[in-house]
């Protein structure tokens, strides 16, 4: 398809399990953004990608989140020992971003991925 | 650092009629951008209309407006005519312009729940 693609869907996680969550960009998308967003709350900033490199992880909660875009394309978020409080849909989206100005080449959204820790 | 504050958690209207989401915020930042996300029950976030902060008029797509006051820090949404579709989520968002905007993320309120009754 032409839009942001995530898998799964849906996680369901015992707590101290480790998660991974895919993220598919719009192709030849230059920027990749994670956000988390908690129930009945506002999705907030986790991390960014250019190209392949990570130029701010200032969101990541804690050392248990890491991400990683090795190709510059697809995007993997993952949790380290899953704690309750990690329980939220994680948000990926894309644009052209590189030289381009966010404002003129906005932001799409995947659909998420719910997880729960149980 | 930004907050974007949305004071109105629900809200309702009767089909055809108009209402107003409000969200104000705060920044230090001459230079940014502010949007309006609808999240529909699929979760995927979609870009409703958008305005720059340099720019004193309005931003109009459709049926929806912005009431856009900076002095006051608010930046309230419109919707005329609504359409039973237009039930969902709705974020008020901050973008703040640097000097290169690829990598700027998103700051989020809290979000108003519409419903639009027939």
């Amino acid at each position: 398809g032409a839009g942001v693609s995530q898998s799964p869907r849906y996680k369901v996680a015992k707590r101290g399990q480790d998660v991974a969550l895919r993220c598919d960009p719009i192709s030849g998308h230059v920027s990749l953004f994670w956000y988390q967003q908690a129930l009945g709350q506002g999705p907030e900033f986790l991390t960014y990608f250019q190209n392949e490199a990570q130029l701010d992880k200032s969101g990541l909660p804690s050392d248990r989140f890491f991400a990683e875009r090795p190709e510059g394309s697809v995007s993997t978020l993952k949790i380290q020992r899953t704690q309750q409080e990690d329980s939220a849909v994680y948000l990926c989206a894309s644009s052209l971003g590189g030289t381009s100005s966010s404002y003129n080449s906005p932001l799409h959204f995947g659909n998420g991925t719910r997880l729960t820790v149980t | 650092a930004q907050t974007v504050t949305q004071s109105q958690p629900e809200m309702s209207v009767q089909e055809a009629e108009t209402v107003t989401l409000s969200c104000t915020y705060d920044t230090s930042e001459n230079n940014y951008y502010l949007f309006w996300y609808k999240q529909p029950p699929s979760r995927q976030m979609i870009l409703v209309i958008r305005q720059e902060a340099y720019k004193q008029q309005n931003a109009t797509e459709n049926r929806f407006s912005v009431n856009f006051q900076k002095a006051a820090k608010s930046f309230s949404l419109k919707i005329s005519d609504s359409q039973l579709g237009d039930t969902a989520m709705y974020f008020c968002a901050f973008m703040k312009r640097g000097f290169n905007n690829a990598g700027n993320m998103l700051t989020f309120g809290g979000g108003t729940r519409l419903m639009v009754k027939p």
